[in-house]
C-alpha cells in the first residue's frame, strides 16, 4: 500500500516557468514533509522540507504548500532553470522525538525536464 | 566532511548468487538507514540501525537480506541468494544526532546508491 502518491511522473517546463509537483498522504499521524532532489548519479539530497503547523514555506525559487485538511502538499518551483533538471521525491515521515526523522515514505518521483 | 559513501556503484550477479553492499556513513553518525528504489517506484525504507544496533527493521523484504553493522560504523547488506525482483538501487544514508557533525540533526544524507541488476 502506498501511503505518498505523487503526481506527475515526469514534467516538462520551458526556462522561467513554474514547476508544480503534487503529493497526496494517508496517514495523519505524518508530520514532517520533506522533498529531496536526485541529480543522475547521485542520491537524493533534502530540498526543502515543512511541518504541519504552516501552510507555506519559501526558500529562494522553491515553495512547499501545504494543506492539512486535503492531506496534500506541493513543490513549486519558480523561474525554473535547466540546472533544476532532476529527480524530485516527496517524503513524509514523524516527529517522534527525532528518532524517526530517518524513516521516510517516499513518493515514486517525479522527472523534471527544464528545456533552454 | 565527507558524504555518505557506497560500494559497489554497479553490480550484476546471476540469480542465486549473493552480492553484498557496503555503506560508510559521515563519521560521527550514530543513524543509518537502508533504503530501496525498484525501477520506476518509490524509494522504500528497508531498516535503521543506531549504532550497531537494529532499531528497525520492518521493511527488510525477507530472509534473503541480512544487513549488519559491525563496531558502529560502516554497514553492509547482504542478498543471498539473490532473486530477479532484488534489482534495484540500494541507498545508505545516515544522520547525527542533535550537535553532532556539521549536517545537524534533521537531515538525512543519502549516498549515490549502489544498483543491483540480477539476471
Amino acid at each position: 500500500q502506498q501511503q505518498v502518491k505523487q503526481s506527475p511522473q515526469s514534467l516538462i517546463v520551458q526556462k522561467g516557468g513554474i514547476s508544480i509537483i503534487n503529493c497526496a498522504y494517508e496517514n495523519t499521524a505524518f508530520d514532517y514533509f520533506p522533498w529531496y532532489q536526485q541529480f543522475p548519479g547521485k542520491g537524493p539530497a533534502l530540498l526543502i522540507a515543512i511541518r504541519p503547523d504552516v501552510s507555506e514555506k519559501k526558500e529562494g525559487r522553491f515553495t512547499i504548500s501545504f494543506n492539512k485538511s486535503a492531506k496534500q502538499f506541493s513543490l513549486h518551483i519558480m523561474d525554473s532553470q535547466p540546472g533544476d533538471s532532476a529527480t524530485y521525491f516527496c517524503a513524509a515521515g514523524f516527529n517522534a522525538g527525532g528518532t524517526s526523522y530517518g524513516k521516510l515514505t517516499f513518493g515514486q518521483g517525479t522527472i523534471l525536464t527544464v528545456h533552454p | 566532511e565527507a558524504g555518505v559513501t557506497q560500494f559497489p556503484s554497479h553490480s550484476v550477479i546471476e540469480k542465486g548468487q549473493t552480492v553484498t553492499l557496503r555503506c560508510d556513513p559521515i563519521s560521527g553518525h550514530d543513524n543509518l538507514y537502508w533504503y530501496r528504489r525498484v525501477m520506476g517506484k518509490e524509494i522504500k525504507f528497508l531498516l535503521h540501525f543506531v549504532k550497531e544496533s537494529k532499531q528497525d527493521e520492518s521493511g527488510m523484504p525477507n530472509n534473503r537480506f541480512l544487513a549488519e553493522r559491525t563496531g558502529g560504523t560502516y554497514s553492509t547488506l547482504k542478498v543471498q541468494p539473490a532473486e530477479l525482483e532484488d534489482s534495484g538501487v540500494y541507498f545508505c544514508a545516515s544522520r547525527g544526532i542533535r550537535g553532532q557533525g556539521a549536517t545537524g540533526a534533521n537531515v538525512l544524507t543519502f549516498g549515490a546508491g549502489s544498483r543491483l541488476t540480477v539476471l
